[in-house]
């Protein structure tokens, strides 16, 4: 158990429709990631998070947003959803200076019909 | 822009023998970090090894060790002693070290079948 959580595990939604992610990295970490895997791009990162503000960004579309509250916990909003969209979708953290330690949750399968 | 390739999409190996998965890499920063990353039938993303680009000695983690050679931009993993639970996908990431972006950059992944 990596100490990183997410919600839900599985989500199965129609196109068109928008569903939100959510993740809560482990005590203490200050950055959040949030990256894809699908069969067509591989792993790929969308974007990272630290302590509320982005800080860096990936081939994310424009269609999906990202935030990260005060409580640290973070959300990735997917919305006009394409089958193309169907991935797994997982989010990592790491502590304060020690990006090249992330530690990933299990993952939020969507399926997107 | 960085990109790492892995040019095994597939292979396999007896149990108890090891094996040799391959990754090279292209960048033109000389400071950098280099992953291997395992995610077994579960999917989740389990950190194997990890290697700093400035320091010359091979990491290894217990059966696991990698052959980093920075001029040709290689990073093989080395696992020895196989086990049934070593099945499972294996991804080679690349990270740049400076400043607190931290975006990883995978590979396509070898997956790796340990064989009784």
């Amino acid at each position: 158990d990596s100490g990183v959580t997410q919600t839900p595990k599985h989500l199965i939604t129609a196109t068109g429709q928008r569903v939100t992610l959510r993740c809560s990295p482990r005590s203490g970490d200050l950055s959040v990631y949030w990256y894809q895997q699908s069969l067509d791009q591989g792993l790929q990162f969308l974007i990272q998070y630290y302590n509320g503000e982005e800080r860096a960004k990936g081939n994310i579309l424009e269609r999906f947003s990202a935030q990260q509250f005060p409580d640290l916990h973070s959300e990735l909003n997917l919305s006009s959803l394409e089958l193309g969209d169907s991935a797994l979708y997982f989010c990592a953290s790491s502590a304060s200076g020690r990006k090249n330690e992330q530690f990933f949750g299990p993952g939020t399968r969507l399926t997107v019909l | 822009a960085q990109t790492v390739t892995q040019s095994q999409p597939e292979m396999s190996v007896q149990e108890a023998e090891t094996v040799t998965l391959s990754c090279t890499y292209d960048t033109s920063e000389n400071n950098y970090y280099l992953f291997w990353y395992k995610q077994p039938p579960s999917r989740q993303m389990i950190l194997v090894i990890r290697q700093e680009a400035y320091k010359q000695q091979n990491a290894t983690e217990n059966r696991f060790s990698v052959n980093f050679q920075k001029a040709a931009k290689s990073f093989s993993l080395k696992i020895s002693d196989s086990q049934l639970g070593d099945t499972a996908m294996y991804f080679c990431a690349f990270m740049e070290s400076g400043g607190s972006q931290g975006n990883l950059i995978f590979g396509k992944g070898t997956k790796l079948s340990v064989k009784p």
